[in-house]
């Protein structure tokens, strides 16, 4: 099975703060991660997907980086709505498996 | 516009049954692969079953495999989940995940059903 590990697990951070999010696969997965945010009592939200692609409607300060093991999420500019858990998901084999989570808090 | 409905939750004490259900609409859902993915309380993301759009590829997490069967009505833009031999661990929100075509990477989510298993 492929492990995520998703860094750090939480992050105190301010508006207008550069936070960045790193996940690392266990063995290498191309470019199939996805990046997800998840609000309390909500489903998560799709942010990013193939590594780098922006979802539709996704702010311009959402990006992602990254191929083969090690990913990058990066909030270049943390807005009052992004506090918030990211989660990473790889797609390249089953099982799928999910990052640990990283909550960003203020 | 693209909606999961998932419906189906319950209490159940362990060792009982349960049958999720899912309800698909907006998309053309036979066109379409699809998952189960769960959150038990307070915790992280956990896949739990993927079925492709014909039914010929079903996968399950070791967790559940010989437990929960997951099957799709095409015809009825259904997907469901049979939950059985529940165990105190399979406490958990469980949602309906569509993944992007061409890859198994969600991009719809529906709003989750609670499935509690206690005695």
């Amino acid at each position: 099975d492929i492990q995520m590990t998703q860094s750090p697990s939480s992050v105190s951070a301010s508006v207008g703060d550069r936070v960045t999010i790193t996940c690392r696969a266990s063995q290498a997965i191309g470019s199939w991660l996805a990046w997800y945010q998840q609000k309390p009592g909500k489903a998560p939200k799709l942010l990013i997907s193939i590594a780098s692609s922006l979802q539709s409607g996704v702010p311009s300060r959402f990006t992602g980086s990254g191929s083969g093991t090690d990913f990058t999420l990066t909030i270049s500019s943390l807005q009052p709505e992004d506090f918030a858990t990211y989660y990473c998901q790889q797609a390249n084999s089953f099982p799928l498996t999910f990052g640990g989570g990283t909550k960003v808090e203020i | 516009e693209v909606q999961l409905v998932e419906s189906g939750g319950d209490l159940v004490k362990p060792g009982g049954s349960l049958r999720l259900s899912c309800s698909a609409s907006g998309f053309a859902f036979s066109g379409y692969d699809m998952n189960w993915v769960r959150q038990a309380p307070g915790k992280g993301l956990e896949w739990v079953s993927s079925i492709s759009s014909s039914s010929s590829y079903i996968y399950y997490a070791d967790s559940v495999k010989g437990r929960f069967t997951i099957s799709r009505d095409n015809a009825k833009n259904s997907l469901y989940l049979q939950m059985n031999s529940l165990r105190d661990e399979d406490t958990a929100v469980y949602y309906c995940a569509r993944p992007q075509s061409a890859t198994w990477l969600v991009d719809y989510w529906g709003q989750g059903t609670l499935v509690i298993v206690s005695s």
